[in-house]
């Protein structure tokens, strides 16, 4: 039972224009989503993460918005850049459950320059 | 160190050997988690520490599998008996918070078992 889904492997996206990567989760108990960001060879980096009290937030050019109702969170990356090619993988964690990351799948991104 | 540092990097292993997996976290780190990442998927829950308490051992795949942090730092997952299905990237994270918000990833034990 897949809780947390990333339906899109791939993305690719040209330098400058805008990257959006969709998540989606069906346990209503998370409340709390982070967006990581993984090279080869490498452990996930953060990114961005938002509560469930919030329905986006910013840092830079990373953007997540949340849709509580439709169970559906998502990255805007603007303007995208060549160094963003990477896998992005999507985690959720329910405050009342220690805090363990449930993963998706994980959308590899590649930035065409 | 500034980072989560895993250790080894790789390790090749035959069926039936038993493994043993280093994680050294951020210092001052609560939270210690081991997550298991097989090819092409997201990294899979194994087991939660606070300090040196295992809180949540309820991702470990089999009785196999073991985990301990005996002084509420360095961590080690032992897995006895490997079979090829462990094939994969062991990750460790920590956090500063008791529940694990924004963990900080080591850069993960890739296990082969041959």
């Amino acid at each position: 039972d897949q809780q947390v889904k990333q339906n899109s492997p791939s993305l690719s996206v040209q330098e400058g224009r805008i990257s959006i990567l969709n998540c989606d989760y069906t346990n209503s108990m998370f409340d709390y989503f982070l967006w990581y960001k993984k090279y080869p060879a490498e452990g996930p980096t953060f990114l961005i993460s938002i509560s469930s009290i919030k329905d986006k937030n910013e840092d830079g050019r990373f953007t997540v918005f949340l849709n509580k109702s439709a169970k559906h969170l998502s990255l805007h990356i603007v303007p995208s850049q060549p160094g963003d090619s990477a896998v992005y993988f999507c985690a959720a964690s329910a405050s009342s459950n220690t805090g363990k990351l449930i993963f998706g799948q994980g959308t590899t991104l590649q930035v065409k320059p | 160190g500034a980072g989560v540092s895993q250790s080894p990097r790789y390790k090749v292993a035959k069926r039936g050997q038993d493994v043993a997996l280093r994680c050294d976290p951020i210092s001052g780190h609560v939270s210690l988690f081991w997550y298991q990442q097989a090819l092409g998927q997201g990294p899979e829950f194994l087991t939660y520490f606070q300090n040196e308490a295992q809180l949540d051992k309820s991702g470990l795949p089999s009785d196999r599998f073991f985990a301990e942090r005996p002084e509420g730092s360095v961590s080690t997952l032992k897995i006895q008996r490997t079979q090829q299905e462990d094939s994969a990237v062991y990750l460790c994270a920590s956090s500063f918070s008791p529940f694990g918000t924004e963990a900080f990833f080591g850069q993960g034990t890739r296990l082969t078992v041959v």
